[in-house]
């Protein structure tokens, strides 16, 4: 079945650090989602990326999707306290009409 | 503004005490999902459906059930809650077509089991 690996489970970082998640799938993917989750909140959808080698950036978050795609990852550049919560990325494979989500990371950003 | 809407926001039953949480939608999307969340965990999927076709995941307890008598409206069942079954039920909707499948999902309805 598919699997879709996240790494780090956690990450505590000083406000203004960068931060980084990465996602990797054991199948090729058709798409990769990638959902924002604060504290006692619901996923919320941030983006979708299609093409292989695919880069979109929204103000201080890049992401990206691998050549193969079968990773992916989320870069943030100076964190801010209101960037705290659990990032999801949640992939989809070809022949299948649902999303795998990862086991999320979630982020600590102190002042 | 559209919307998925889950009531109730939180959920006390007894073990064994049949419960049904509801999820509607203003968005007129065709597919509907249910996720189980626990602490710290990513969503788990229990089903889906497409349209009126149900999928239930390989995974998912007989104990959990669902019914979507309309497009805007979706439940789940839990015939006997067990103490495992405590944890957020999150609802999501999406638009399966033109290679989207976007997924929006509501505020989540918190079950205690007692």
């Amino acid at each position: 079945g598919q699997q879709v690996m996240q790494i780090p489970q956690y990450q505590h970082v000083q406000e203004g650090e960068d931060f980084t998640t990465y996602c990797n799938s054991s199948t090729t993917l058709s798409n990769i989602q990638w959902y924002k989750q604060r504290p006692g909140g619901h996923p919320v959808f941030l983006i979708q990326l299609v093409k292989s080698g695919e880069v979109k950036k929204q103000k201080r978050l890049t992401f990206q999707f691998g050549e193969a795609k079968k990773n992916s990852s989320l870069h943030i550049t100076a964190t801010q306290t209101t960037d705290v919560g659990t990032y999801f990325c949640a992939g989809r494979s070809p022949g299948y009409s649902t999303l795998t989500f990862g086991k999320g990371t979630m982020l600590l950003v102190s002042p | 503004d559209a919307m998925v809407i889950q009531n109730p926001r939180y959920q006390v039953t007894q073990f064994g005490k049949p419960v049904t949480l509801s999820c509607s939608q203003t968005l007129n999307h065709n597919v509907m999902y249910w996720y189980q969340q626990k602490s710290s965990q990513a969503p788990k999927l229990l089903f889906h459906y497409y349209d009126k076709d149900f999928n239930n995941e390989a995974d998912t307890p007989d104990n959990f059930q669902s019914r979507r008598p309309n497009t805007s409206f979706c439940f789940l069942d839990i015939r006997s809650p067990g103490l495992g079954d405590a944890a957020m039920y999150l609802c999501a909707t999406s638009r399966v077509d033109r290679g989207t499948d976007t997924q929006y999902f509501g505020p989540g309805t918190r079950l205690t089991v007692l």
